[in-house]
């Protein structure tokens, strides 16, 4: 089946700096998704992407989708602390379909 | 909109038990996703329904889980009998095909002693 690598597994960071984390997969995607996952609640839905090539801003958020449509990023820029959580990556293919997610990047803004 | 609802929050039973999980999706949504999340395996797809069919139930571990989807409006996630394994988080997320935005529920914590 399609597998997802997301990078890095973890992230520390100091309050202020910009974060950048990335989901490269072995197959094609016609849809990329990143979602945050606060603790003991479900993931949340923060960017959805299209198009390869597009580029996506929500806030301080920006995410891109990879030419080849095998990649996707995910940057944050000027970090807060309640942008602590798990960043997961997902791709999809179809509308109702189901969509793979990658394993997470958790990380830690220290104030 | 509520949103997403799942019950229990948390459960905590014995080996051998039956373990029932529910989900509420939100109205008008007419894909229903359950998820499980470890750990070790993090987030895993095991079933989704759409319009109240089961389309891809190639994740479901094996044969002591089973999920059913009787309307529109419920759907049971069942374990018979459950193992410490089994321990996990188990999510319910909803969408509909425009947006196609999927949400998620809550969660519930199951604990298998």
């Amino acid at each position: 089946g399609q597998q997802l690598n997301q990078s890095p597994q973890s992230m520390f960071i100091q309050e202020g700096e910009d974060v950048s984390m990335n989901c490269t997969s072995s197959s094609i995607f016609n849809t990329w998704l990143w979602y945050k996952q606060d603790p003991g609640e479900g993931p949340v839905l923060l960017i959805a992407l299209y198009k390869a090539g597009e580029l996506t801003s929500n806030g301080r958020l920006t995410a891109q989708f990879g030419i080849t449509r095998k990649d996707s990023f995910l940057n944050i820029s000027a970090s807060i602390p309640s942008d602590v959580g798990i960043y997961f990556c997902a791709g999809r293919n179809t509308n109702a379909g189901k969509s793979t997610f990658g394993d997470g990047t958790t990380l830690t803004v220290k104030p | 909109d509520a949103g997403v609802i799942q019950s229990p929050r948390h459960e905590v039973t014995e080996m051998g038990q039956e373990v029932t999980l529910r989900c509420k999706p939100i109205s008008g949504h007419n894909s229903l996703f359950w998820y499980r999340q470890t750990m070790m395996r993090g987030l895993e797809l095991l079933i989704y329904f759409n319009n109240n069919v089961p389309i891809d139930d190639s994740g479901m571990p094996e044969d002591r889980f089973s999920a059913k989807m009787p309307n529109a409006s419920f759907s049971t996630l069942k374990i018979q009998p459950s193992e410490p394994r089994d321990s996990a988080v188990y999510f319910c997320a909803s969408q509909n095909l425009s947006p196609d935005t999927q949400y998620f529920g809550p969660g519930t914590r199951l604990t298998v002693l």
